[in-house]
């Protein structure tokens, strides 16, 4: 099975704090994801990478940058923390050759819950 | 209007009940269904899995689709307290990922 892995289960920092969300996955998947989940919000997407060194933004990139230096790892990026970036951020990958599927089949990590005072 | 809705629940159901769990969506061009499963403080896993429309069953789960409608449907069968999760649809145009559009979720309780 595709293991997607969150290296932080629970985070706590302050305000303006530089924040590091590391993401790795062990299945030489293409794509990787990064998604905040809010209650009564929903899961919306942050940003996105089909490739090595490729970003895309998702719908709400604001106050956040990715790195994607290998493949099999995705980082997420708070460059100065506040408090309304409080929430569980969740890792995914996926592959463009997924059999009998398409490449919106996401595999989750367990993600990481972040609060910032 | 949204694009996916989603009753957000609590739904709570005995042990044993069919419990239907049910999306709406507005954009015709949807093609891609999926319903993922989401344990309180984990991430969400993928149940099912339905192109276009039609049935498809998977041991104690259903997922129905009727485009005509734009209704989908995760029907589970002889529910068990273990089924108590978030169930979250999520829907897209082509097989790409960056097109998926999820529902909110919906917070199922199976009481023993």
């Amino acid at each position: 099975d595709v293991k997607v892995t969150q290296s932080s289960r629970y985070l706590v920092k302050r305000t303006g704090e530089k924040v590091f969300l590391e993401c790795v996955q062990d299945m030489d998947h293409e794509n990787m994801f990064w998604y905040r989940q809010d209650p009564g919000l929903g899961l919306r997407l942050i940003y996105f990478s089909y490739d090595v060194k490729m970003k895309e933004k998702g719908d709400i990139p604001e106050g956040y940058s990715v790195s994607r230096e290998k493949k099999e790892r995705f980082s997420l990026i708070l460059e100065s923390a506040s408090t309304n970036q409080t929430s569980m951020y969740l890792c995914a990958s996926s592959s463009l050759a997924h059999p009998n599927s398409g490449a919106n089949v996401l595999t989750f990590g367990a993600g990481s819950r972040l609060t910032v005072l | 209007q949204k694009e996916v809705e989603q009753d957000p629940g609590p739904l709570s159901v005995p042990e044993g009940a069919i419990v239907s769990l049910n999306c709406t969506y507005s954009n015709s061009a949807f093609q891609y269904f999926m319903w993922y499963r989401q344990y309180s403080r984990k991430g969400p896993e993928l149940l099912m899995y339905t192109y276009s429309s039609g049935n498809k069953e998977d041991g104690r789960f259903t997922a129905q689709v009727d485009k005509s409608s734009k209704y989908i449907s995760l029907f589970i069968r002889d529910s068990q307290p273990s089924d108590s999760a978030t169930y979250l649809c999520a829907m897209s145009v082509g097989g790409g990922a960056d097109g998926l559009t999820f529902g909110k979720g919906t917070h199922l309780i199976i009481q023993p």
